[in-house]
C-alpha cells in the first residue's frame, strides 16, 4: 500500500515532557510537510523538507524541531511541551518536479495535560 | 503572513440543493488551488483542484471557477447529499524562495447536508 503514514495516533502527556511523532510516505514523493491542526481546524505549515533539506520553516516556537533522515521520512519533536501545542500534527508529502498535489497521513492527535 | 480568506465558515443546505464556498487569496504569483474534504477524526483528502491556466474545472458533481483577476476561486457543489457534510478546506499555493510550493489554507467551511 502506497500512502502516508503516521505514528503514533494519539499522544497524551504532561507539560515540560518531549514527544516526537513519526512520518513515512510510500508514495515516492521528494517533499514532506508537517502542519498543525488546532481546535479551530484551522492547518497552518510548519516545516517543508525537500530530500532531507529544510526548506520551509514558518515561524514556530523553537522547542519544535523537524528531523529528516531520508526523503521518505520526516519526523517532528517537541521538547518541553506546552497546553497549547495540543492539536493534531498532520504530515503530507508531495511529488516536487511532477505534480501540486499534498497527501495527508492520518495525523497524530496530542494532548498535553 | 499570507493570507487565503475562505467563506462561510458554516453552511447548512437542504440534500439535493446546491452548495458554494468562496476563497480569495493575496499572492497573484499563486498558481495552485486544492480543494480538500476533512470527515471528522480523518486526514483531508483532495477532491478537486485548478491550476492557473484554468477557469474552470468539474469532475463529479464538483465544479471549480478560478477568477484570477479579482484572486477568487469557489467550490460549488451541485445536488448535495448527506455524505457530502464535512469540513471542506481552500488553499492556495505560495511560491517560497523560488525553489517549491507550500499551500495556505482557508478556515474551512462546515457544510452539513439536511436530508
Amino acid at each position: 500500500e502506497t500512502a502516508v503514514f503516521q505514528t503514533p495516533n494519539y499522544h497524551v502527556t504532561q507539560v515540560g515532557n518531549e514527544v516526537s511523532f513519526n512520518c513515512k510516505q510510500t508514495l515516492g514523493h521528494d517533499t514532506m510537510y508537517w502542519y498543525k491542526q488546532d481546535s479551530k481546524k484551522l492547518l497552518k505549515i510548519m516545516f517543508s523538507y525537500n530530500n532531507k533539506q529544510l526548506i520551509v520553516n514558518e515561524t514556530v516556537p523553537r522547542r519544535f524541531s523537524p528531523q529528516s533522515s531520508d526523503k521518505a521520512h520526516l519526523n517532528l519533536r517537541i521538547k518541553s511541551v506546552e497546553p497549547e501545542d495540543s492539536a493534531v500534527y498532520l504530515c503530507a508529502s508531495r511529488d516536487w518536479g511532477n505534480q501540486d498535489t499534498q497527501y495527508f497521513g492520518p495525523g497524530t492527535r496530542l494532548l498535553v495535560l | 503572513g499570507e493570507q487565503v480568506e475562505q467563506l462561510p465558515s458554516i453552511l447548512r443546505v437542504q440534500e439535493g440543493s446546491s452548495a458554494s464556498i468562496n476563497c480569495t487569496y493575496e499572492n497573484s504569483a499563486s498558481n495552485y488551488f486544492p480543494w480538500y474534504k476533512q470527515e471528522p477524526g480523518e486526514n483531508p483528502k483532495l477532491i478537486i483542484d485548478i491550476r492557473s491556466n484554468m477557469e474552470r474545472k468539474q469532475t463529479q458533481g464538483l465544479i471549480v471557477l478560478l477568477d484570477k483577476k479579482a484572486k477568487r476561486f469557489s467550490l460549488h457543489i451541485t445536488d448535495t447529499q448527506p455524505g457530502d457534510s464535512a469540513m471542506y478546506f481552500c488553499a492556495a499555493s505560495d511560491p517560497y524562495g523560488g525553489s517549491g510550493n507550500k499551500l495556505i489554507f482557508g478556515i474551512g467551511t462546515l457544510l452539513s447536508v439536511k436530508p
